[in-house]
């Protein structure tokens, strides 16, 4: 599976939107991009995913670069239960959809 | 959505008890399950994949005689540590997807906390 960088760790604003930056540079081109958060004592939530096109739910929005070599997850109002531990992770069906987290980016959304 | 049930959720036992970890998805069949083991402050590690009606794959460095993996049907998948020991302690939690859908995400548990003493 091709790996992803995210910064350790960022703060964000109560009320304010979020943007974590993800790069996959190595990514194949039928590779998806999943995030997943976590929260402490939890087990991994699922936020949105895509694959080329900008995708938005009632969680976030990805946006995901041209030449897919990087992601950005908004979330577009930030409150306190968003803080948590927010994975990037591509995967692809031929490898059985495994994913393998990294270390994450730890968001501390403050008042 | 799709939701994935893990059972206990907590366990604290002796020294050599075996301990079994049922994951069920509820709503939806699941050929594959992933199991994940993760220790304080790090992030998650896959065990192995477990496959309905076969033999589960473990990752490399992953004992297969020490964590027993049983998938029995679509929605049932278990894991047994055997003989635990202290070091065994950690969290594991179980994935699962939808495979009737490409590319749909997995849903995890919420995870079991095993305590060894």
């Amino acid at each position: 599976d091709a790996k992803t960088t995210q910064p350790t760790s960022m703060d964000c604003a109560e009320g304010r939107a979020a943007n974590l930056p993800c790069n996959h540079s190595t990514i194949s081109g039928n590779e998806y991009v999943y995030w997943y958060r976590q929260i402490h004592s939890q087990g991994p939530q699922y936020i949105i995913h895509g694959l080329k096109n900008n995708e938005t739910n009632e969680m976030a929005s990805l946006i995901i670069t041209e030449d897919r070599k990087s992601s950005t997850l908004i979330l577009p109002h930030a409150t306190l239960r968003d803080t948590a531990v927010y994975y990037c992770i591509v995967s692809h069906k031929a490898a059985g959809n495994k994913l393998t987290f990294g270390g994450g980016t730890r968001v501390l959304v403050k008042p | 959505g799709a939701v994935v049930s893990q059972h206990p959720s907590w366990v604290i036992c002796k020294s050599g008890t075996s301990v079994k970890i049922e994951c069920r998805s509820l709503d939806f069949q699941a050929t594959t399950m992933f199991w994940y083991r993760q220790f304080p402050k790090q992030s998650l590690m896959l065990m192995a994949t477990s496959n309905e009606g076969s033999k589960a794959t473990y990752e490399q460095g992953v004992e297969k005689d020490k964590f027993l993996i049983n998938h029995a049907s679509l929605t049932l998948s278990t894991l047994t540590v055997t003989s635990a020991h202290p070091e065994d302690s950690s969290f594991y939690i179980c994935s699962a997807r939808d495979w009737g859908q490409v590319g749909q995400p997995q849903h995890f548990g919420d995870g079991t906390r095993l305590s060894i003493l």
